[in-house]
């Protein structure tokens, strides 16, 4: 199974909202809504963020959000912190009942 | 709150066996639809989902991986395990171990734990 693509790096200033995309195919992202994304601050354990395309788990900030169309899925954080700046991983379940990670997107906040 | 803990040698020889204990607090193994998954992170590069296993035993693997995987669990002591046969370099990465409600996320992980293949 191939990575899900994500774009590698993306940035914004604090307060701006930023969009990450997530790129399957009809073999997972677009086969179900199990898409979830995860924050990763290097050295600690990853956290999720957002489950079945756009469910926030009890405790994670309303600034994150999440959709999909078809076999892409987003995330949103508006009003971007400082301690926002993270890895950021999509991941899906598939059709063959296993889960695949995206590469990983970088936000940086400036 | 449950809470993971990755356990294990640091250090694997090229040819052999990594195995990894992950040991599940504050919740039992087997209560609700959770699936126990193991995950892993090369140095710079992304998260690779390795496999899992629900507590009847059902197991589901990656692919690329499947051949050298195998995942069990103990209920009795409340851990579940990880064995990777004939590792090479490549599989030098920090290990997670992790766990979600009806196995389609991973609501729950451990802290990490790296895990070198040389000689």
């Amino acid at each position: 199974q191939s990575a899900l693509t994500q774009s590698a790096s993306v940035s914004g200033s604090p307060g701006q909202s930023i969009t990450i995309s997530c790129t399957g195919t009809s073999s997972d992202v677009g086969a179900y809504n199990f898409v979830s994304w995860y924050q990763h601050h290097p050295g600690k354990a990853p956290k999720l963020m957002i489950y079945e395309v756009s469910n926030r788990p009890s405790g994670v900030s309303s600034r994150f959000s999440g959709s999909k169309s078809g076999n892409t899925a987003s995330l949103t954080i508006s009003g971007l912190q400082a301690e926002d700046e993270a890895d950021y991983y999509c991941s899906s379940y598939t059709i063959s009942n296993t889960i695949i990670f995206g590469g990983g997107t970088t936000l940086t906040v400036l | 709150q449950v809470q993971l803990q990755e356990s294990g040698p640091g250090l694997v020889k090229p040819s052999q066996t990594l195995s990894l204990t992950c040991t599940v607090s504050g919740g039992s193994i087997s209560s609700g639809s959770y699936y126990w998954s193991w995950i892993r992170q090369p140095a710079g590069k992304g998260l690779e989902w390795i496999g899992r296993i629900y507590t009847s035993g059902n197991t589901n693997y990656n692919p690329s991986l499947k051949s050298r995987v195998t995942i069990s669990v103990d209920t009795s002591k409340n851990q579940f395990s990880l064995k990777l046969s004939s590792v090479t370099a490549a599989d030098t990465a920090v290990y997670y171990c992790a766990g979600g409600p009806g196995g389609r996320n991973l609501e729950n992980w451990g802290q990490g734990t790296l895990v070198t293949v040389s000689s």
